[in-house]
């Protein structure tokens, strides 16, 4: 079964817009972590954040800002005033206590900004 | 950059051969954990390696295998390879397991005809 649901295939947004990215995660443990990670053309997976399950405070860096909610099991990742620089490919990841060596990945969303 | 690199970064292969790629783990980092990423999807894991020992594995076949040095380094082998094989192929090293940041390498493109 999908751990990480990344239910957007593709977002386009003309530059300045905000943009949201969502993410929907299923697990068991009481302990795991979250990630998100953001992939250029070049293929490098550039890691963003990592949250705790026991952390919900929403966590705001530069234009980008990150809404936890255990509740609705979701992760979610908004990129404000976006710039052209910030089209790549967006994925969201999980990695349980009981297999904490591993991480699981969303299928991704590709977020293209024209300018 | 994140200092892990990879090499090659692109390689094409026939069906039924071998080929085997490579990892340098960022300064400090004793575990490797070796990626699968098919075009459109995200990575799928194959198997991390700590002190030399393989420490988790994914759902691949046997003719995955790997190997880690004793400076971290990695290997990846793929035995008899298949078109569906053909994918880019991350690896990432990090520090006593996925707890703690995972940097990537660029990746390998590999192709197999």
């Amino acid at each position: 079964a999908q751990k990480v649901t990344q239910a957007q295939t593709e977002i386009s947004v003309v530059e300045k817009e905000d943009v949201t990215l969502d993410c929907v995660y299923e697990t068991r443990d009481t302990t795991y972590y979250l990630f998100w990670y953001k992939q250029p053309p070049s293929g490098e997976l550039v890691f963003l954040i990592r949250r705790n399950s026991f952390d919900e405070q929403n966590e705001i860096s530069g234009r980008y800002s990150w809404n936890f909610q255990k509740s609705t099991s979701s992760f979610n990742f908004t990129i404000t005033a976006s710039q052209v620089v910030d089209s790549a490919v967006y994925f969201c990841a999980l990695s349980e206590a009981q297999d904490d060596y591993k991480l699981s990945f969303g299928a991704g969303t590709t977020v293209t900004v024209r300018a | 950059e994140t200092g892990v690199t990879q090499s090659p970064t692109h390689l094409i292969k026939t069906r039924g051969q071998q080929v085997t790629l490579r990892c340098s783990s960022q300064s400090g980092h004793n575990t490797v954990s070796w990626y699968q990423q098919a075009l459109g999807q995200g990575p799928q894991f194959i198997f991390q390696y700590y002190r030399e020992e393989e420490n988790g594995r994914g759902n691949f076949p046997p003719r995955f295998s790997g190997l880690q040095f004793p400076n971290y380094s990695s290997e990846l082998n793929v035995n008899a390879l298949e078109l569906d094989d053909s994918a880019l192929y991350l690896c990432a090293s990090s520090l006593q397991g996925l707890n703690t940041e995972a940097f990537f390498g660029q990746g390998t493109r590999l192709t197999v005809v």
